[in-house]
């Protein structure tokens, strides 16, 4: 059983640029979720898919999308980068929610 | 008001001595509970979930949950050097929410 894994595992990018984070959830699970976490603090939920539909978002602006696709994996797309998305960008799978979510190793994203 | 809240840190304990963690919620609507442990660099790691009122243990780890008090808990028994991490505590309402997290030290 694969765990939860995420590309690429760092990132340099220019402020104005986008970027796509990609993940790929743990073998049978349908849920996939996505988190940002500035250094010192704890993850800020962006948005979750379930099945392929957006099924929770957090207070994040629309340059914040995604997809979730048929085999569950997932891509967050980042548009007209700020220098405040610098961050650890986090995905997490689950089958069951009430049980948790088992985290990938994350991509670590720099913008200057 | 914070929807999870974690009690400040950071918290220093003596090797071999009991850590407290300690975690408010604001939504009453929150089904369960979570402890996830992040060492520095890494992804967070999940030691403990709870979503009934009382304790549950699962070897050194001792999460306990007050719903009427909106309050939940983390014990490590017998603290260990490599139980040095962030740890994060999260209530689960159709989505997962995490405090800002507690930062243990455990020194020898």
């Amino acid at each position: 059983e694969t765990g939860v894994t995420q590309s690429p595992t760092h990132l340099i990018k220019t402020r104005g640029q986008q970027v796509t984070l990609r993940c790929s959830s743990q073998s049978g699970h349908n849920t996939v979720s996505w988190y940002q976490q500035a250094l010192g603090q704890g993850p800020q939920f962006i948005f979750q898919y379930y099945r392929e539909e957006e099924n929770g978002r957090g207070n994040f602006p629309p340059r914040f999308s995604g997809l979730q696709f048929p085999n569950y994996s997932s891509e967050l797309n980042v548009n007209a980068l700020e220098l405040d998305d610098s961050a650890l960008y986090l995905c997490a799978s689950s089958l069951t929610a009430d049980y948790g979510y088992t985290f990938g190793s994350g991509t670590r994203l720099t913008v200057v | 008001q914070k929807e999870v809240e974690q009690n400040s840190g950071p918290l220093s304990v003596p090797e071999g001595a009991i850590a407290s963690l300690n975690c408010t919620y604001s939504d009453r609507g929150s089904q369960s509970f979570f402890w996830y442990r992040q060492y520095s660099g890494k992804s967070p790691e999940l030691i403990m979930f709870i979503y009934s009122n009382g304790d549950k243990e699962d070897g050194r780890f001792t999460a306990q949950l007050n719903k009427a008090s909106q309050y939940v808990s983390l014990l490590i028994r017998d603290s260990q050097p490599s139980d040095s991490a962030t740890y994060l505590c999260a209530a689960y309402y159709g989505k997962l929410t995490f405090g800002q997290g507690t930062i243990l030290t455990v020194h020898p």
